[in-house]
């Protein structure tokens, strides 16, 4: 079982919204990822962590922003929800050098 | 930019018919292949192949990388219903932040 936890598992909210998904994991690891995910589609980077203080943005341009003030917790934030931000949003870890990625259940996000 | 390629991109079969799922890649630096099954919700971990570990096995499940050809296949025989999903072909190359791509996956449904 994933030690790496999303909240909430879905959201439906209206357009001009500030909405945080939550990321947090248990594994006490130093890398965190954030992907976006559309129905079919492939996996795409929006946003890394080596670690604490440490975020950096992904191949994906994404206007969501985050945080690592703590290793366990890696919260992205999106200060004025858009109906292009409609996806699935899935959070991972990652320990050791050469470690396979935990994601967690990710956070399905509808903007009305 | 690393790219992976996988292929069919979907595929019916029967119960208890074998199945092979095709990845192949380009990528910086390679460090591993990573192999998750997608179910309805996070992708969840399956292999792991490095230069050190080209083929591993799990009961019905096995992958074999070509290091040469810059590719891997995953087995299935005597599929069940059980094994429809997305499986997700990941690679990863070296970088402080083992930056990690997925291809599109193989959306696989058994069939009684």
């Amino acid at each position: 079982e994933a030690d790496i936890y999303q909240t909430p598992r879905y959201l439906v909210i209206g357009t001009g919204k500030k909405i945080t998904l939550e990321c947090s994991q248990t594994m006490g690891h130093d890398k965190m990822y954030w992907y976006q995910q559309d129905p079919g589609m492939e996996l795409h980077l929006i946003h890394y962590s080596y670690g604490v203080n440490s975020t950096e943005k992904g191949d994906l341009s994404s206007e969501s922003t985050v945080s690592r003030i703590r290793t366990e917790h890696f919260p992205l934030t999106l200060e004025s929800a858009r109906p292009s931000h409609t996806s699935q949003y899935l959070c991972a870890s990652r320990g050791v050098v050469n470690s396979p990625l935990h994601f967690g259940n990710g956070t399905r996000l509808t903007v009305t | 930019e690393d790219k992976v390629v996988q292929s069919p991109l979907s595929l019916v079969v029967h119960e208890g018919d074998t199945v092979t799922l095709n990845c192949s890649y380009e990528v910086t630096n390679f460090r591993s292949l990573l192999w998750y099954k997608q179910e309805k919700k996070a992708p969840t971990f399956l292999f792991m192949l490095t230069s050190s570990g080209i083929e591993k096995k799990s009961g019905r499940l096995s992958s074999i990388l070509d290091k040469k050809e810059l590719s891997s296949i995953l087995n299935i025989t005597a599929t069940q219903t059980g094994d429809s999903a997305i499986y997700l072909c990941a690679v990863s190359g070296t970088g402080g932040y083992q930056k990690v791509t997925f291809g599109t996956g193989t959306k696989l449904q058994v069939i009684p």
